[in-house]
Parts: structure tokens; C-alpha cells; sequence
């Protein structure tokens, strides 16, 4: 069964701050990845996927990830942050081909301080 | 198109009693997805739907908790009795078959507090 891990439950950085959320991911083949954001009182929202080809995947709100399948990891990444970017990110793995139904990590808090 | 619309926003109600959530689908989606977010266990799959059938519910904590698909356009979620650890966050998704882009539409959720 897939199933996603992110290990930190909280992240603070600082504005302006470079960013990189974890994510790790079992699944026995290649797998449909994603990153989602959900602010406060909010639905989730998609900021980027991976499907196949390049391993570096740009989002939308100036967030890219990688795929690096030694490593089974699908690390969120922002070069600056921007107070607006306190949310909670999930990171999701879904299964190729039937019906795709994904799995989603228990999420990381992101607090931005001024 | 409005995006998936969940009603109430939020549902206060004391234990024992029954609580209907409601989910309208985006237009044309021909998948649609309840989940549970609370604190402990992150956010959880409950049950889908595929063309208003249910494919799997086996993440339906209980017999107390149901769910119907009546058409295309309309879902529910029913708890009968509510009891407070079924507080938490419901959120409703739908995904149309023909986006190869796989994306989840999320509503804004129903925030439920069984006191």
C-alpha cells in the first residue's frame, strides 16, 4: 500500500527565509506525487505535481520539488518565503493507472516570522 | 463554475444527535471524495464515488456514519448518533476522469463540533 510521510510537523522560517519541506513516499512503482497547500479556514489547493519526465517540477506561488527516486523523497522547496505563505502543505502519492485515489501525509504547519 | 460547495460551514450539535453534511461537485466531475482532518490523524479517506456509486468506503469509521450520492450534482454524509470524537473538519473533492491532470478540487469543509 502507498502511503506518505512528512516528518516535520512544524517549520518556522523567517521572511524572506529559503524553504524546504520533506516528504518521503513508499510505493512499489514509479508514483503520481503532489504537493497541496490549505491556509486557514480553506480547502487544499494543488501547487505542483509530478507525472514523469523532468525531476524538478515547478508550482504555482514560486514553489518547485523533486522527485529523487533513490532517495523516495519529494522535497518541497521556495527560495524566499512570504509571510503569506503560512499554511499547511501536503504532500500526496497516488497510485498510477485505475482509478487514482491518493494518500495524503499528515501535513507540516508552516509559520512565517516578520 | 462556483468550485465544490459544502454546506454548512460549520455544525455545532450536541451528542446523540444526527448531522447531515452536504457536497455539491463541480459540473462534470465524475469523481467525488470525503475526508477527515482532525489533529491525530491528519487528514482521512472516508469513502468515493465514481459516477455516484460508491467505490470504496472502507474508511468509514463506523456503522454510525453513511453516505449517499443521490445524482451527479449532490452528495451527503450522515452521522447517526454524533459523538465528540467525531469532531473534526470534513472536506469534500471531486475530480473529473477526463483531466489528466488528476487534481483534487477541494471545498472549503464543514467544521463539526458534536458537544
Amino acid at each position: 500500500a502507498q502511503s506518505v510521510t512528512q516528518p516535520d510537523i512544524h517549520i518556522t522560517v523567517s521572511e524572506g527565509a529559503s524553504l524546504e519541506l520533506r516528504c518521503n513516499y513508499s510505493y512499489g512503482a514509479t508514483p503520481y506525487l503532489f504537493w497541496y497547500v490549505q491556509s486557514p479556514g480553506q480547502g487544499l489547493q494543488l501547487l505542483l505535481k509530478y507525472f514523469s519526465g523532468d525531476t524538478l517540477v515547478q508550482g504555482i506561488k514560486g514553489f518547485e520539488a523533486e522527485f529523487k527516486r533513490s532517495q523516495s523523497s519529494f522535497n518541497l522547496r521556495k527560495p524566499s518565503v512570504h509571510w503569506s505563505d503560512a499554511a499547511e502543505y501536503f504532500c500526496a502519492v497516488g497510485e498510477r493507472g485505475g482509478s487514482y485515489i491518493p494518500t495524503f501525509g499528515r501535513g507540516t504547519s508552516l509559520i512565517v516570522h516578520p | 463554475d462556483a468550485g465544490v460547495i459544502q454546506s454548512p460551514r460549520h455544525e455545532v450539535t450536541e451528542m446523540g444527535q444526527e448531522v447531515t453534511l452536504r457536497c455539491k461537485p463541480i459540473s462534470g466531475h465524475d469523481y467525488l471524495f470525503w475526508y477527515r482532518q482532525t489533529m491525530m490523524r491528519g487528514l482521512e479517506l472516508l469513502i468515493y464515488f465514481n459516477n455516484n456509486v460508491p467505490i470504496d468506503d472502507s474508511g468509514m469509521p463506523e456503522d454510525r456514519f453513511s453516505a449517499k450520492m443521490p445524482n451527479a450534482s449532490f452528495s451527503t454524509l450522515k452521522i447517526q448518533p454524533s459523538e465528540p470524537r467525531d469532531s473534526a473538519v470534513y472536506f469534500c473533492a471531486s475530480r473529473s476522469d477526463r483531466d489528466r491532470d488528476e487534481k483534487l478540487f477541494f471545498g472549503s469543509g464543514t467544521q463539526l463540533s458534536v458537544l
